[in-house]
């Protein structure tokens, strides 16, 4: 079974639109992250977490709201959401943070 | 400024043959250097990682090198197969901040 779920898996939203992203882990891991993927940028890192309630910054934190509720659930938020937030978003867990990282299947993003 | 580079960008080869992707770093207080796998429509997934106190380690057809004196890192996979198409991501890792910095990937096609 799938450890990481994201969801949704595909969305379509136009500039200035509110956008959440949903991520959670079945593993019991304390540390959870927020990346997106870009061609010829690799795995930028927008946002972690090692508990509920906490929130650390990453490399690219601008226009980007997250908040991890639970354990378990950790949500990216869009609140004007803009072109170039077009993108693959990943979400990972991992038990020791800076050790092996296990990611969600995806979703991926477009702005209209 | 760029942790992890990461070369080449993409890369063909042949069945049978090796391929061999390398990266560089900066930050000499890296210790962990993990190399992740990912097929097209997936999220990563750890492959082989090595420690610095260590500069080889090999899982099967996958072996990586480290040099710590050159900052440098290598992932070699013998009898390449074209089901080893896919990007990989070296990363590094201090372990002290809880995060894993990754390189911009190399696209791989093993050709049949």
């Amino acid at each position: 079974e799938a450890a990481v779920t994201q969801s949704p898996r595909n969305k379509v939203t136009v500039t200035g639109g509110n956008v959440t992203l949903s991520c959670r882990q079945t593993n019991s891991h304390n540390y959870m992250y927020w990346y997106r993927q870009d061609t010829g940028h690799g795995l930028r890192l927008i946002h972690y977490s090692y508990g509920a309630g906490n929130l650390q910054i990453g490399d690219v934190p601008d226009g980007y709201k997250a908040t991890r509720t639970t354990q378990e659930d950790f949500f990216l938020l869009l609140e004007l959401a803009s072109p170039s937030q077009t993108s693959l978003y990943f979400c990972a867990s991992s038990d020791v943070g800076a050790y092996e990282q296990y990611f969600g299947p995806g979703t991926r993003l477009t702005v209209l | 400024q760029q942790q992890v580079r990461q070369s080449p960008q993409s890369l063909t080869v042949w069945e049978g043959g090796t391929t061999v992707l390398t990266c560089s770093y900066e930050d000499s207080t890296f210790n962990y250097f993990p190399w992740y796998q990912q097929f097209p429509g997936e999220g990563p997934a750890l492959l082989i990682s090595i420690l610095s106190v260590s500069d080889k380690k090999e899982d099967g057809r996958f072996t990586t090198f480290f040099n710590k004196r050159e900052k440098k890192l290598s992932l070699h996979i013998i009898d390449s197969q074209p089901g080893d198409s896919a990007t990989y991501f070296c990363a590094a890792s201090a372990g002290s901040n809880n995060r894993i910095f990754f390189g911009d990937g190399t696209q791989l096609v093993v050709k049949p």
